[in-house]
């Protein structure tokens, strides 16, 4: 089955940081470019970071750029988002997705970050 | 970086209406059109790729249509479990900027 998990979300202060893990399962995870995607409370969508399958691009949204690294190891199926300065204003649910000009095809269920004192 | 604005942010629809959902990109994207359909709670789904291309398993009352700059999603007769919120979203550069989407709800 084609599944994609994420992990590591959580309450964390103002100005901390937290690692998210997205753990991709049923594709050829190696050869895809990854996103992550954010959804603050009653928001819509909003892309956050790409990253090409080889890892030699990577972008950023600016509104996270200096902030959040995305990064991935293709040998153990895992995509990641380092999130560091964290804002009231981060406090979404983190979905990551598959990349592709067809469409993001496969989505997880996300996991929700919550920055808050 | 490429705006895509979707028309109207919500809709009020009674079950077996026809509905239409329009997009517009801030420059021509070609057919790199996609739409999701998102469900409360759940994670967005892909309905079409390449603007106007069904995803496996998409039932087909989903229709899209247009090139360019202007796009379309039609639902051909409204079911109640396509009551949702519905984003287009451009692939056609980096960043892979979303609509605003909009809210399907019932009349």
């Amino acid at each position: 089955e084609v599944q994609l998990v994420e992990s590591g979300g959580g309450l964390v202060q103002p100005g901390g940081s937290l690692r998210l893990s997205c753990a991709a399962s049923g594709f050829s995870f190696s050869i895809y470019s990854m996103n992550w995607v954010r959804q603050a409370p009653g928001k819509g969508l909003e892309w956050a970071s790409y990253i090409s399958s080889s890892s030699s691009t990577i972008y950023h949204a600016d509104s996270v750029k200096g902030r959040f690294t995305i990064s991935r190891d293709n040998a153990k199926n895992s995509l990641y988002l380092q999130m560091n300065s964290l804002r009231a204003e981060d406090t979404a649910i983190y979905y990551c997705a598959k990349d592709g000009i067809m469409g993001m095809d496969v989505w997880g269920k996300g996991t929700t970050v919550t920055v808050s004192s | 970086d490429i705006q895509m604005t979707q028309s109207p942010p919500s809709l009020s629809a009674s079950v077996g209406d026809r509905v239409t959902i329009t997009c517009r990109a801030s420059q021509s994207i070609g057919s790199y059109l996609n739409w999701y359909q998102q469900k409360p709670g759940k994670a967005p789904e892909l309905l079409i790729y390449a603007a106007s291309s069904l995803q496996s398993g998409v039932p087909s009352r989903f229709s899209g249509s247009g090139s360019g700059t202007d796009f379309t999603l039609s639902i051909s007769s409204l079911q109640p479990e396509d009551f949702a919120t519905y984003y287009c979203q451009q692939s056609y550069s980096i960043p892979r900027t979303f609509g605003q989407g909009t809210k399907v709800e019932i009349k």
